[in-house]
């Protein structure tokens, strides 16, 4: 069983639309929970983090998180084709030096 | 303004070659990683490193090691280069555990 688990997508949604992408984790004893984008032949982007039960939201972006289900998601608001890249999950567990575990990302299309 | 340059964003070298790549940060941060990306394998992180001459192995560190003689730098030795090392090589930093990572722009690496 992979530790994170994003769906691969591609998603594609129109331009305005909401854009909703998910992410569930095996360990119960994670704390933090990143967001990164990354467009095509670049480096992962910091957007968001998560350390407890909710929403978070910044701009167009919502982080929610759900640990008793062991979810986090993103969504994003009035999606603009500058939103279409991957985007990666990422999960602290309990373990110190800050190591993450990954998911293998959800490609967006935002398509005009 | 975060800060993390990694010495080459191309490089190209033989099997066989010892290959070093580099990482600096300019934000005085403790823990600094090493991850390798690959198409449908994700991010995996082959070492970190929490302090000064202190490293961990991560998931994948057979045939590299690493070498961090001051806070700022890190770097990452293939010892003996070989084709499937070819990679997107990400070097990333964060101040303490709980913290986002920031990636460098990435080396890719090619060894023929």
């Amino acid at each position: 069983q992979k530790e994170v688990e994003q769906n691969s997508g591609p998603l594609s949604v129109p331009e305005g639309a909401i854009a909703s992408l998910n992410c569930t984790y095996s360990d119960r004893g994670s704390q933090s929970f990143f967001w990164y984008r990354q467009y095509s032949g670049k480096s992962p982007e910091l957007i968001m983090f998560i350390y407890s039960n909710g929403d978070k939201e910044d701009g167009r972006f919502t982080a929610q998180l759900n640990k008793a289900s062991q979810y986090v998601s993103l969504l994003i608001r009035d999606s603009q084709p500058s939103d279409s890249a991957t985007y990666l999950c990422a999960v602290k567990n309990g373990t110190s030096y800050g190591k993450l575990t990954f998911g293998q990302g959800t490609i967006l299309t935002v398509h005009p | 303004d975060v800060k993390v340059t990694q010495s080459s964003r191309y490089l190209v070298k033989r099997t066989g070659e010892k290959v070093f790549l580099e990482c600096v940060q300019d934000m005085d941060h403790e823990n600094m990683f090493w991850y390798r990306q690959d198409p449908g394998l994700g991010l995996r992180l082959i070492y970190f490193s929490y302090d000064v001459k202190m490293k961990e192995k991560g998931d994948i560190p057979e045939g590299y090691s690493v070498s961090r003689e001051k806070k700022e730098r890190f770097s990452l030795i293939l010892e003996s280069a070989s084709t499937n090392q070819t990679s997107m090589y990400l070097c990333a930093s964060t101040p303490s555990a709980n913290q986002p990572q920031h990636f460098g722009d990435g080396t890719r690496l090619s060894i023929l």
